[in-house]
């Protein structure tokens, strides 16, 4: 198994700037979840999805953040306007099923924004 | 929101040493997972702890889920230089499906 596949692994972009994180889940997981980490806040669930849906974006911390599921294959984060307070690692989780079951991550996205 | 708290923020110690690392929270939890996390890379489960009083082993980790099922505990035995991580001890929100993390215990095991 490939495991989780997230691209880029690395971005570094200017403020202001449009910024798009990409997500591949393990093939036949139906759950997609999507956190980000900082030394400051530690590990935090943005949204998460179930066969497609978002379930709970309550953890997105403004709009400037969105999140789609366009199949089962894959995922965005989106971020824009891209402020400096957003520069994190952005992971990318998914699941067979749900409450209990095991998150599978993928190696993540160091965000800077200069 | 309920936290997780986690102790000691950061350990280092020798090759060999025994070393135990906490994860508290004032609610009950229906179950509370530990992973590791290694520089570069996403977390990866340890393990599971569901019942209050449960002992797991994997090799020289051994972890505990408080009776009251508030707390849990990993330990070490004869640490080694590849147990160096961040730990992580994590529940699942009361239902729904996403994880809360505690922030961690960073360990460096020095030879």
């Amino acid at each position: 198994d490939a495991g989780v596949i997230q691209s880029p692994r690395h971005e570094v972009t200017e403020m202001g700037q449009e910024v798009t994180l990409r997500c591949k889940p393990i093939s036949g997981h139906d759950y997609l979840f999507w956190y980000r980490q900082t030394m400051m806040r530690g590990l935090e669930l943005l949204i998460y999805f179930n066969n497609n849906v978002p379930i709970d974006d309550s953890g997105m911390p403004e709009d400037r953040f969105s999140a789609k599921m366009p199949n089962a294959s894959f995922s965005t984060l989106k971020i824009q306007p891209s402020e400096p307070r957003d520069s994190a690692v952005y992971f990318c989780a998914s699941s067979f099923s749900g409450s209990g079951d095991t998150q599978y991550f993928g190696p993540g996205t160091r965000l800077t924004v200069l | 929101t309920q936290l997780l708290e986690q102790s000691p923020q950061f350990l280092s110690i020798q090759e060999g040493e025994n070393l135990t690392v906490y994860c508290n929270s004032s609610s009950v939890f229906s179950s509370l997972q530990w992973y590791r996390q290694e520089p570069g890379e996403g977390p990866v489960l340890l393990v599971t702890v569901v019942t209050g009083g449960e002992v797991k082993k994997l090799k020289r980790l051994t972890f505990q889920f408080g009776d009251a099922r508030k707390d849990s505990s990993l330990h070490i035995t004869a640490a080694q230089p590849g147990d160096t991580g961040l730990y992580l001890c994590a529940r699942h929100g009361g239902g729904a499906d996403g994880l809360t993390f505690g922030k961690g215990t960073h360990l460096i095991i020095q030879p």
